[in-house]
Formats: C-alpha cells, structure tokens, sequence
C-alpha cells in the first residue's frame, strides 16, 4: 500500500509553546488529508479534513485558530497545536487519501504522541 | 455531525470461539471500511463495501454492508492471538468518520 510518513512520532513540549507535526503522502498525491486525534482506548476523533489550496473544515468542537492545518502541496500537510496546555496531551494521527472521491481507502500515518507538561 | 457507533466496546474471547462486531451510522453511507488498529499502531485499512447488501471474506474474516447502507459487520472465525487489536468502522458521507471500536482480546 502507499505510505504516510508523518513527524515526528512523539513529542514533549512546555505549556504554552507550539508544536508542528507534519503529514507527508511519500508514493501518492494526497487529494485529501484527514487529521485525527484519539485518546487511549477511545476511537480516532476526526479534527479536521483538508483539501490541497484550499482551508481546512473542522469539525464542530475543534478550535481552528487552536489546531492550525496547511495543505499546502499534494504531499504534505502540517497541523500546528498552538499556545499547547496539558488537555491537548494526545496522540495525533493523519491519514491521506487520492482522488476527489471517497471511494478509495485512506492510509495513515504512524500517528504522534504529543505531551504537553 | 454523523454518528457512527460500534458495539460491543470491549470483546474477551477464548482462542478458537468467533468474533463478531457491529458498526451502525446514523445516516446512508456511501460506503464503508475497516481498519484494524494494533496496540500502539495506527489503523490500518482491512476492506471496503460499496454495494448494498455485499458481503465480502478475507480469509477467516467476513464483512457485511447493510441492506439500507447504515449498518455493517465484521466476523472472524476461529480467533487466533493475531487477532488481537481494536477494529474500527469508517463510514464515508460527507466525511471520513471512524466508529467507535471494537477492543478485542484473544486469550489463548
């Protein structure tokens, strides 16, 4: 199957700072790229879903100004956790799909692991 | 937003005794997926039903789409400790939304 590298796998980072983690499609154009986040034993949360050029639409509940999302080429998009607190402690996770339809199956990334302390 | 909820939360099975889990969405899908997700692993992708009605195998695996494309299933026969992992539906209508999850323990 294709491949979604996404960086870095875990992070720790003060409160208050930010942190980028970056989702890339290395064999394939990522039309579409989904960002999730999922708290341990719970199921993957989608955030937010990004088309390449164009803004990211988020799902209700989840801060834009707080979760900043670029998809700026077809192989890579970047969401940014910014002002970070502890309750944004989470492992994060992106998954990229080709083509403008839904039909096809979405791969992931390894997922990161953020710590806010 | 839609729901998409899976049942039972948490599955403890013998090696050998079969594995059922079902995925109900409050709205029409387009389609569905599975994805199997390891513990500390990220999901990854099982099978798609598109048609009405489909049933698809995979191995000891059976997946079903509802008749109405709101519901489906995922059984496995004869579990093994491979097994192991949460698996989840994803329901595509407008979004990619992912079920709730079925945690499944195979103890051998």
């Amino acid at each position: 199957g294709a491949v979604v590298s996404q960086h870095p796998s875990w992070v720790i980072c003060k409160s208050g700072t930010s942190v980028k983690i970056e989702c890339r499609s290395l064999d394939f154009q990522a039309t579409t790229m989904f960002w999730y986040r999922q708290f341990p034993k719970q199921s993957l949360m989608l955030m937010a879903t990004s088309n390449e050029g164009s803004k990211a639409t988020y799902e209700q509940g989840v801060e834009k100004d707080k979760f900043l999302i670029n998809h700026a080429s077809l192989t890579l998009s970047t969401l940014t956790v910014t002002s970070a607190h502890p309750e944004d402690s989470s492992f994060y996770i992106c998954s990229a799909k080709w083509g403008s339809g839904m039909n096809t199956e979405a791969f992931f990334g390894q997922g990161t692991r953020l710590t806010v302390v | 937003g839609q729901q998409v909820m899976q049942i039972p939360q948490y599955q403890h099975v013998q090696e050998g005794e079969d594995f059922t889990t079902y995925c109900n969405s409050s709205t029409t899908l387009s389609n569905i997926q599975w994805y199997k997700q390891r513990p500390g692993g990220h999901p990854v992708f099982l099978i798609q039903l598109v048609k009405s009605g489909e049933v698809k195998k995979q191995k000891r695996l059976t997946f079903q789409f509802g008749e109405a494309k709101k519901n489906s299933s995922l059984h496995i026969t004869a579990t093994q400790t491979t097994d192991v992992g949460t698996y989840f539906c994803a329901g595509t209508g407008n979004q990619f939304y992912f079920g709730t999850g079925t945690s499944l323990t195979v103890i051998p």
